[in-house]
């Protein structure tokens, strides 16, 4: 199984500012994907980070709030822009190689005051 | 679309005890994979157990065994001899062609 980490596991923002969150996965992976947890919702799907071109977001989600790299097969950033409150929650980074495997960094978890 | 339905918010269960975590799915693919996670007040994700929807057993993995009923659009997940710490939130969840969809999962509590 892969191991993810992610980088910073907790922060505090003001609003109006910006956020990036790092992904590191410890073996090469074929998909990366970036999860919002809101506080007692479900997971939701940002958008899936594409390893040399622009990443593909879900509806409901822009380039412009949550502009997204992935220079190689292992790394992968999420910047959170021009924050909100309404944009508290946890920010998790997932990976996949295989249909039957997907597995999860330990969250981000974001206060914005 | 996929759809992922968890129709228990909370559920409770006495330590040693055996557990069913209901989860109903819908999708139009004909190749899917569902997965169970679970997630800890620390929140991290803990992948459980996944069932291919060609695979014809039921998927186990230690004390946990996925009851999956293609006909009826239903996997799910049976903790048995439960234990203290597997109080947390259950996620039911399901990848068609690449995405993983989440269900609203189910907060499990497991008293003495």
């Amino acid at each position: 199984s892969a191991v993810i980490s992610q980088k910073p596991s907790r922060d505090i923002c003001q609003r109006g500012t910006s956020l990036t969150i790092q992904c590191q996965v410890d073996s090469q992976v074929t998909m990366m994907f970036w999860y919002r947890q809101q506080p007692g919702q479900s997971l939701t799907l940002i958008a899936t980070a594409n390893q040399g071109s622009e990443a593909t977001y879900e509806s409901g989600f822009v380039i412009d709030k949550f502009p997204i790299s992935r220079p190689n097969l292992t790394f992968s950033t999420l910047t959170v822009s021009n924050m909100s409150p309404e944009d508290s929650s946890i920010y998790l980074c997932s990976a996949s190689d295989r249909s039957h495997e997907q597995y999860f960094g330990p969250g981000t978890r974001l206060t914005v005051t | 679309a996929q759809k992922i339905t968890q129709t228990q918010p909370g559920m409770f269960v006495q330590e040693k005890e055996a557990v069913t975590l209901d989860c109903t799915y819908d999708t139009s693919d004909q190749s899917y994979g569902l997965f169970w996670y679970k997630q800890p007040s620390s929140g991290e994700m803990i992948f459980l157990i996944y069932q291919g929807s060609y695979d014809e057993q039921n998927a186990t993995e230690g004390r946990y065994s996925l009851n999956f009923q293609k006909a009826r659009k239903s996997a799910n997940l049976v903790i048995s001899a439960s234990q203290l710490g597997d109080s947390a939130m259950y996620f039911c969840a399901m990848r068609g062609f690449q995405k993983l969809v989440f269900g609203t999962g189910t907060r499990l509590l497991v008293s003495p």
